[in-house]
């Protein structure tokens, strides 16, 4: 069993619409966990991290994390088309332990 | 300049050829990074530098090679690469350990012939 799993997607949805992502990891002893978002031809952009289970919103963002189900979620709201990218998961024990572990990556295209 | 600068953007090399990718970050951290991106994989860590000193080596094989001289600037040597080499090469750097959050390159997209 892989410690994270993303669905690959491709995800595609119309301009305006909520976008959900997610991942699912087995280790329950993961201590932050983040989303990144990649466009073709870059590195991953760090959009939002957390340290603790709930919401967390930034904007059109909510990052969601349930340790309970081992389940994170990122919601997009008002979808534009310049969301279009991948997205990846990620995860670790220890802040100070140089060792995230990311997702595979959903990528997601928004149609105007 | 700002963030993280990688060198170059793009790279074909030939199996027998010696290359190196040049990364830059520009943002006061302390530790560095370099990360293979293939197709539909997540990334792989492969090696590690916090304050110019190895941390991590993800069982990389010996044919890629690297080298931290100051915590601005991380090299990664190639030599006799194999066609399953090629891949994104993705530079990254951050405070502490990376818990919140890594500054990435744009990368070097890396094929071999």
């Amino acid at each position: 069993q892989k410690e994270v799993e993303q669905d690959p997607g491709p995800l595609s949805v119309p301009e305006g619409a909520i976008v959900s992502l997610n991942c699912t990891y087995s280790n329950s002893a993961f201590q932050y966990f983040m989303w990144y978002r990649q466009y073709s031809r870059k590195g991953p952009e760090l959009l939002m991290y957390t340290y603790s289970s709930g919401n967390k919103e930034d904007g059109r963002f909510t990052a969601q994390v349930d340790k309970s189900s081992k389940y994170i979620s990122l919601f997009i709201r008002d979808s534009q088309p310049s969301d279009s990218a991948t997205y990846l998961c990620a995860m670790g024990l220890d802040t100070g332990g140089f060792k995230t572990i990311f997702g595979a990556g959903t990528r997601l295209f928004v149609k105007a | 300049e700002t963030g993280v600068t990688q060198t170059p953007r793009h790279l074909v090399m030939g199996m027998t050829n010696k290359k190196s990718l040049k990364c830059e970050q520009h943002l006061g951290h302390n530790a560095m990074y370099w990360y293979k991106q293939s197709a539909k994989k997540p990334l792989e860590l492969m090696f590690v530098y916090s304050l110019e000193e190895r941390v991590e080596n993800n069982s990389v094989p010996s044919r890629f090679s690297p080298e931290c001289p100051n915590s601005s600037h991380l090299f990664l040597h190639l030599h006799t690469l194999q066609p399953e080499d090629s891949a994104l090469y993705l530079c990254a750097s951050s405070q502490r350990g990376g818990g919140e959050g890594y500054t990435f390159g744009s990368g070097t997209r890396l094929t071999v012939v």
